[in-house]
């Protein structure tokens, strides 16, 4: 049973609009939200994270929502660039923790 | 350069033969971990390892064994490859209590 899941496979933008990346938990053990960006021949690398004692984080162009009552969290990239092209993956677990559960990722392509 | 290493980064084997992918960081982290990427089912926790001589098993330890006797390097080793450990693999590593988790370039491992 997947405790972190993606269901967008892959996500297509055009350049200067809004991504959204899905993501839910149905662990409600879980407190801690993070999200890596991942380019082909490289390891993934680690974008934003969020607490749950918080509903929302940002760091430039790229913003963390957290809805604890529906086990959801959504990356928001505005605007989209090119360069944005990658395969997002959202990880969770407890706070503290050495075991975070990775989702399968979504593919967000962002169109010139 | 903070940087984690993987060798090889691509290896190509047959069923049985024993294997040692290895992983070194020069961050002086104290956490360390193994990831496989497979289609479909994103990136699962193989083992990790919480400090030198302390390891414990992630959600897919089954046919991988890993030491860590020192804090830089955190082998992964198949003892008897089989074609289902056919992957892409990641390590990684971070400091006990940030979030931020680095990860290698990967090693993409083809068991026939």
């Amino acid at each position: 049973d997947q405790q972190v899941k993606q269901n967008s496979p892959s996500l297509s933008v055009q350049e200067g609009r809004i991504s959204i990346l899905n993501c839910d938990y149905t662990n409600s053990m879980f407190d801690y939200f993070l999200w890596y960006k991942k380019y082909p021949a490289e390891g993934p690398t680690f974008l934003i994270s969020i607490s749950s004692i918080k509903d929302k984080n940002e760091d430039g162009r790229f913003t963390v929502f957290l809805n604890k009552s529906a086990k959801h969290l959504s990356l928001h990239i505005v605007p989209s660039q090119p360069g944005d092209s990658a395969v997002y993956f959202c990880a969770a677990g407890p706070s503290g923790t050495y075991k975070y559960i990775f989702g399968t990722g979504t593919r967000l392509k962002v169109l010139a | 350069e903070a940087q984690v290493t993987q060798n090889p980064r691509y290896l190509i084997t047959v069923t049985g033969k024993k294997l040692t992918v290895t992983c070194s960081q020069n961050m002086n982290h104290e956490y360390m971990s193994w990831y496989r990427q497979d289609p479909g089912l994103g990136l699962r926790q193989i083992y990790y390892s919480m400090n030198v001589e302390v390891t414990d098993k992630g959600d897919v330890p089954e046919g991988y064994k890993v030491s860590r006797k020192e804090k830089r390097n955190f082998p992964l080793i198949l003892e008897s490859p089989s074609p289902n450990q056919t992957s892409l693999y990641f390590c990684a590593s971070k400091q006990g209590s940030t979030d931020t988790q680095y990860f290698g370039p990967g090693t993409r491992l083809t068991v026939l």
